[in-house]
């Protein structure tokens, strides 16, 4: 089934790093997301990867995928105030042979940082 | 562009009441998405079109709920009757496809309040 699964809540200081982690179910994914959600507003586009890479850094981010075990994680340092929020992964499920994608959101994980 | 535009922004109302909302996606955009987000089930993919037609409305949770594009740039969501359960928010969000990969760019939301 559609089902992406990921802890609900994060607490860390600022400065520190932050380590958000999510499970997939389906392993022909072409890409897999991490998108941003601030309060009071919609979902942003993060990051994503490629499905046959094992890392993708961008600035303080850096993003880890383990195919084999469907798990992906989003690293931030040097984690800051402003980076708040609620963080969700998502997959990619294709249909109608591909033409129109859909994605598919794990629950959240509310990132807190603290002072 | 002013990126995906929904309105209202809040919307309350009471229950066996018609709730309409609206979405209107980037322009040039060919695939839209409504989606509902509520601290209980997370983010759940309601419908999307492509080209204007639906591709998959698997993820509608009644025939209280229906959805239109009549157009490129206009979509609908309708309940009728509504009901207390369905008070979440109710994001809209569009994208290119098929096309690298599928980011999608999310409104600001509909604050949905059924009483």
């Amino acid at each position: 089934g559609e089902d992406v699964e990921q802890s609900l809540f994060l607490s860390v200081r600022e400065g520190d790093s932050s380590v958000i982690n999510c499970t997939y179910t389906d392993s022909s994914s072409t890409y897999l997301y991490w998108y941003k959600q601030e309060p009071g507003a919609g979902l942003q586009l993060l990051t994503y990867i490629f499905s046959n890479m094992d890392m993708k850094q961008d600035q303080r981010l850096t993003v880890l995928l383990n195919k084999k075990d469907k798990h992906l994680s989003l690293r931030i340092a040097d984690t800051q105030t402003g980076d708040s929020a609620i963080y969700f992964c998502a997959e990619s499920l294709g249909n109608y042979g591909g033409a129109t994608n859909k994605l598919i959101f794990g629950t959240g994980t509310l990132l807190a940082v603290q002072p | 562009d002013a990126g995906v535009i929904q309105s209202p922004r809040h919307e309350v109302t009471e229950m066996g009441q018609e709730v309409t909302l609206r979405c209107k996606p980037i322009s040039g955009h060919n695939s839209l998405f409504w989606y509902r987000q509520t601290m209980m089930r997370g983010l759940e993919l309601l419908i999307y079109f492509n080209n204007n037609v639906p591709i998959d409305d698997s993820g509608m949770p009644e025939d209280r709920f229906s959805a239109k594009m009549p157009n490129a740039s206009f979509s609908t969501l309708k309940i009728q009757p509504s009901e207390p359960r369905d008070s979440a928010v109710y994001f809209c969000a569009s994208s290119y496809q098929p096309a690298t990969n599928e980011k999608l760019f999310f409104g600001s939301g509909t604050q949905l309040s059924v009483l």
